[in-house]
């Protein structure tokens, strides 16, 4: 049972354009959402995070957005950068049992 | 505060061996995770602890796996008779009660050959 879903393994981006990635739910209790960084044999990054009572949240470059009617958000990155080709997790925090369930995750490629 | 450290960074075994791995928590973080990563997944709950209470433990835990967090400080998670499917990258994750954001470590790698 996936609770957190990520439906694109891959994705690329030319450098400077904006690189979206989608995470849908199923749990409408989930709590909080964030997202993780994770380069090759290095643990996971946060990188940003956002409260089920926000439908935005930004940090320079990276903005969330939460849908909660339909159970999805989303990662904006504007612009992006070759740096920021990594594997992108997003998880969500269940506040009954304080777990944090993770997505299976979608590689970013941005190409110079 | 040097983060979250996880020893061994790496570890081949032969199967049927027992491993144990340690993580170190940053400090002040009384919830402390472990997580486990295979190739093309996310990470995996295995369990959690706050402070020296194991409150939840995956059923992905077979009886072969077992942590202990005696002090509330550091955590092992020792792995007895490993078999080939337990290669994976096992992740250790802290933080504090209240607070949303988990920490990762940097992972130990196993191998089982």
């Amino acid at each position: 049972d996936q609770q957190v879903k990520q439906n694109s393994p891959s994705l690329s981006v030319q450098e400077g354009r904006i690189s979206i990635l989608n995470c849908d739910y199923t749990n409408s209790m989930f709590d909080y959402f964030l997202w993780y960084k994770k380069y090759p044999a290095e643990g996971p990054t946060f990188l940003i995070s956002i409260s089920s009572i926000k439908d935005k949240n930004e940090d320079g470059r990276f903005t969330v957005f939460l849908n909660k009617s339909a159970k999805h958000l989303s990662l904006h990155i504007v612009p992006s950068q070759p740096g920021d080709s990594a594997v992108y997790f997003c998880a969500a925090s269940d506040p009954g049992t304080y777990k944090y369930i993770f997505g299976t995750g979608t590689r970013l490629k941005v190409l110079a | 505060d040097t983060g979250v450290s996880q020893n061994p960074r790496h570890k081949i075994t032969k199967r049927g061996q027992n491993v144990t791995f340690r993580c170190d928590p940053i400090s002040e973080h009384n919830r402390l995770y472990w997580y486990r990563q295979t190739l093309g997944q996310g990470p995996e709950f295995l369990t959690y602890f706050q402070n020296e209470a194991q409150l939840e433990k995956s059923r992905l835990l077979s009886d072969r796996f077992s942590a202990e967090r005696p002090k509330g400080s550091f955590s092992t998670l020792e792995i007895q008779r490993t078999e080939q499917g337990d290669s994976a990258m096992y992740l250790c994750a802290s933080t504090v009660a209240g607070a949303n954001v988990l920490t990762f470590g940097a992972g130990s790698r196993l191998t089982v050959l």
